[in-house]
């Protein structure tokens, strides 16, 4: 399978643990996304890397998220003290930009629980 | 600012009929992407099928075709000859900007299609 894979699939934690998330992107693909997707609304765009640079941050993004991509492969996506308001789906997209349009292929997310 | 709406919460349609799924959408530029996703009850977002903001003509992928009006900002998705697998959600997303922006995508919030047999 040469698709975006996520682990894990499913994570159930208590409130005020950290949790770290973990996105391998198509081998041959420069960018990766990730996105939040709450119950019932489409996803919502949270950060994106141009290889290993993380170039933009959404607002909601607090100081509790972080994000990784060291050597422009796989990335990770932290969060610290989580909250009962993070359980949601956690999505990563990657994409090939070679000019003109890309587009980007979803994972299967992580769904996260926060009890 | 930037935005997609999709005013059909719920749409059902027998199977082997044709279903439209209606997006419209709002922007201020001249360049942009219009893309439709799919999500079964796993999750994974499917891409379906994509339109330029400069195509003349309207994209076409197998069962999907999307039908494209500049002027009124519409790109409603057409599903012609429904399959049971068919059943999911379906996104309607845009992404504006040249080939130096972030390219993030602004999503609808869903119409969930259920294909009758």
């Amino acid at each position: 399978d040469t698709g975006v894979s996520q682990n894990p699939r499913h994570k159930i934690t208590k409130r005020g643990q950290n949790v770290t998330f973990r996105c391998d992107p198509i081998s041959e693909h420069n960018r990766l996304y990730w996105y939040r997707q709450t119950l019932g609304q489409g996803p919502e765009f949270l950060t994106y890397f141009q290889n290993e640079a993380q170039l933009e941050k959404s607002r909601l993004l607090s100081d509790r998220f972080s994000a990784e991509r060291p050597k422009g492969s796989f990335s990770t996506l932290e969060i610290q003290r989580t909250e009962q308001g993070d359980s949601a789906m956690y999505l990563c997209a990657s994409s090939l930009v070679s000019g003109g349009w890309e587009t980007q292929y979803f994972g299967p997310g992580t769904r996260l629980l926060v009890l | 600012a930037q935005k997609i709406t999709q005013t059909q919460p719920g749409m059902f349609v027998q199977e082997k009929e044709a279903v439209t799924l209606d997006c419209t959408y709002d922007t201020s530029d001249q360049s942009y992407g219009l893309f439709w996703y799919k999500q079964p009850s796993s999750g994974e977002m499917i891409f379906l099928i994509y339109q330029g903001s400069y195509d003349e003509q309207n994209a076409t992928e197998g069962r999907y075709s999307l039908n494209f009006q500049k002027a009124r900002k519409s790109a409603n998705l057409v599903i012609s000859a429904s399959q049971l697998g068919d059943s999911a959600m379906y996104f309607c997303a845009m992404r504006e900007g040249l080939e130096d922006s972030s390219y993030k995508l602004i999503f609808g919030s869903g119409t969930r299609l259920l294909v009758r047999p």
